[in-house]
């Protein structure tokens, strides 16, 4: 199974701030990465899809970005909505499997 | 517009059994692969199966393989996941979710694009 090591698991920041969030595959993946984002009592929501392609509808403040088998989820200016856990998931090869999310608090 | 709408969830003993069950409507059901995934209360996200468009391959994590069962009813629009011999350890709620797909440059991605708002299951005497 592909393991997928998400970090940080919970970081705080103020409105405004860039944040960046990691992935890591235990084995090539290529671009089989997608970052969903979660609210609390509600289903994931698709951020990126294909490591760098930014789903429709979802502000241009998100952005993915890859090197080799890292993967960065970037929020370029922190908004009071993007308080949620995100999470990173591999579509390379069943079983599919996700990170373990990270969690965006306020500051 | 898609819709997934998960129902069946509920209080059962550990050995019990349950279906869930999740109406699609808003797009050609038929012609989609399917998925569930679990989660946990207050965890994190875990693939748990997933069925072909017209149901003839089946894919489990191993953690319920031979417990679990997921099947369509391409006719109903509707997609199920039958649960024996449950654990407390399957305590979650239980999402469907449908894969959008991209292709480019020969390759195809997949991603979950529309999930359902997720039923839970507790397994508890």
């Amino acid at each position: 199974d592909i393991q997928m090591t998400q970090s940080p698991s919970s970081l705080s920041a103020s409105v405004g701030d860039r944040v960046t969030i990691t992935c890591r595959a235990s084995q090539s993946i290529s671009s089989y990465l997608n970052w969903y984002q979660q609210k609390p009592g509600k289903a994931p929501k698709l951020l990126i899809y294909a490591a760098f392609s930014l789903q429709s509808g979802v502000p241009s403040r998100f952005s993915g970005s890859a090197s080799g088998t890292d993967f960065t989820l970037t929020i370029s200016s922190l908004q009071p909505e993007d308080f949620a856990t995100y999470y990173c998931q591999q579509s390379n090869s069943t079983p599919l499997t996700f990170g373990g999310g990270t969690k965006v608090e306020i500051k | 517009e898609v819709q997934l709408v998960e129902s069946g969830g509920g209080l059962v003993q550990p050995g019990g059994s349950l279906r869930l069950s999740c109406a699609a409507s808003g797009f050609t059901f038929s012609s989609y692969w399917m998925h569930w995934v679990r989660q946990v209360p207050g965890k994190g996200l875990v693939w748990v199966s997933r069925i072909n468009s017209d149901g003839s391959s089946t894919s489990y994590a191993d953690s319920v393989k031979g417990r679990f069962t997921i099947s369509r009813d391409n006719a109903k629009n509707t997609l199920y996941l039958q649960m024996n011999s449950l654990r407390a350890e399957d305590t979650a709620v239980y999402y469907c979710a449908r894969p959008g797909r991209y292709c480019s440059g020969g390759s195809c991605y997949w991603y979950f694009d529309y999930w359902g708002q997720g039923t839970l299951v507790t397994v508890s005497s």
